[in-house]
């Protein structure tokens, strides 16, 4: 069965720097889901993959796919306290009709 | 569109009760997940429906869980006899198949607390 593997497993920040977060998989990867959660809440949709090379920014979040890897990369500029946060990675399905596989999560944590 | 609702947003029961979530997905969604989390892990997958119909389950949902969306808007996960594994976050999802991959919308989440 397909793997995430996220690192790193936590991350502790200044304001203002910037910062990268990886996402690996044991398999190929069809597609690639960036969501963002809030301690003890839902999951916040960031961004969505699907192509290799594919580059996605949002406000101040970036994200890559890089098919031949395997991996995907989410990038902060100029960190801020309201990214702080769990960040997970999810494998898209190979088909339409199937499941997301996540990682474990990255936490963040922000130094003001 | 006023997103994923889930309810009740907390449950504390004891060993043995049985529990009953809600989902309510976002209005032309087709598609419902149900995601169970445990502390410090993803989200894994427990069970998806297109319209009324269940189209596949995972080996995380034992016998003592059933889900149901019966008119294909709403949905319900029933745990039944409750055991203290089962304290954990369980998230619903919604998406609308199309033509490409889909981008699944989650709710707040009911966090489960078996005593």
């Amino acid at each position: 069965s397909q793997e995430l593997e996220q690192s790193p497993q936590s991350l502790i920040v200044q304001e203002g720097k910037n910062l990268t977060i990886n996402c690996t998989s044991s398999k190929t990867l069809y597609g690639l889901y960036w969501y963002k959660q809030k301690y003890g809440e839902g999951l916040i949709f960031l961004m969505m993959l699907q192509k290799g090379g594919e580059e996605k920014s949002h406000e101040k979040i970036t994200a890559k796919l890089d098919e031949k890897k395997q991996q995907s990369s989410l990038h902060i500029t100029a960190s801020q306290p309201s990214h702080a946060g769990i960040y997970l990675c999810g494998a898209g399905p190979m088909n339409r009709d199937d499941k997301i596989i996540f990682g474990k999560g990255t936490r963040l944590h922000i130094l003001p | 569109d006023t997103g994923v609702s889930q309810n009740p947003r907390h449950k504390i029961t004891k060993r043995g009760q049985n529990v009953t979530f809600r989902c309510d997905p976002i209005s032309e969604h087709n598609r419902l997940y149900w995601y169970r989390q445990t502390l410090g892990q993803g989200p894994e997958f427990l069970t998806y429906f297109q319209n009324e119909a269940q189209l596949e389950k995972s080996r995380l949902l034992s016998d003592r869980f059933s889900a149901e969306r019966p008119k294909g808007s709403f949905s319900t996960l029933e745990i039944q006899r409750t055991e203290q594994g089962d304290s954990a976050m369980y998230l619903c999802a919604s998406s609308r198949v199309g033509q490409s991959m889909e981008t699944q919308y989650f709710g707040p989440g009911t966090r489960l607390l078996v005593l």
